[in-house]
């Protein structure tokens, strides 16, 4: 079956523009994780969903960065008046369950340049 | 708040050879998860092996074994036989639960032919 994906997988933006990140994770998985990736450093948390319900949003920088995943599937990272220091590569994972432990598979990513 | 450690930025061998990742970390926690994750040059991310603190048998998936050392807070990967396709970032991470993931800054892992 298809693993994560995400769109784009790159994008440019003007400082002040919105943008939206989107990401399909595997088929049935109930869990999907958004986490930040600067350039030469690990991924930080960002967000977690269980379903369609956003159970943790602590590692959201600023309120110009918001998620959805109205329908416990497809999500949507958006952030609002970008700012350089936004640019990094944004990862989506998801997993099955939630309940124990499950393996967090990751998509490729979507690189965003802020000029 | 848990953190992990990697303290080796960038690493080097011979094909064949075997390599050592350090890693150590920091947590309260008493059940918890541990990874390796590589990162390629496609930038996706992949599980390479997992340790679960309250085993205290040492993972291993082919070439791949961890040293676990749960009083230290200490998790090093061990490559034998490196090949060329290991070439990658390698990231140690932590997990509490079936929550968020938090990883290490990575280790740049070069393979020479």
């Amino acid at each position: 079956g298809a693993g994560v994906s995400q769109s784009p997988r790159y994008k440019v933006a003007k400082r002040g523009q919105d943008v939206a990140l989107r990401c399909d994770p595997i088929s049935g998985h109930v869990s999907l994780f958004w986490y930040q990736q600067a350039l030469g450093q690990g991924p930080e948390f960002l967000t977690y969903f269980q379903n369609e319900a956003q159970l943790d949003k602590s590692g959201l920088p600023s309120d110009r960065f918001f998620a959805e995943r109205p329908e416990g599937s497809v999500s949507t990272l958006k952030i609002q008046r970008t700012q350089q220091e936004d640019s990094a590569v944004y990862l989506c994972a998801s997993s099955r369950a939630w309940l124990s432990y499950n393996e967090q598979f990751f998509g490729p990513g979507t690189r965003l340049t802020v000029l | 708040a848990q953190t992990v450690t990697q303290s080796q930025p960038e690493m080097s061998v011979q094909e064949a050879e075997t390599v050592t990742l350090s890693c150590t970390y920091d947590t309260s926690e008493n059940n918890y998860y541990l990874f390796w994750y590589k990162q390629p040059p496609s930038r996706q991310m992949i599980l390479v092996i997992r340790q679960e603190a309250y085993k205290q048998q040492n993972a291993t998936e082919n070439r791949f074994s961890v040293n676990f050392q749960k009083a230290a807070k200490s998790f090093s990967l061990k490559i034998s036989d490196s090949q060329l396709g290991d070439t990658a970032m390698y990231f140690c991470a932590f997990m509490k639960g079936a929550q968020k993931l938090v990883f290490g800054q990575g280790t740049r892992l070069t393979i020479n032919p």
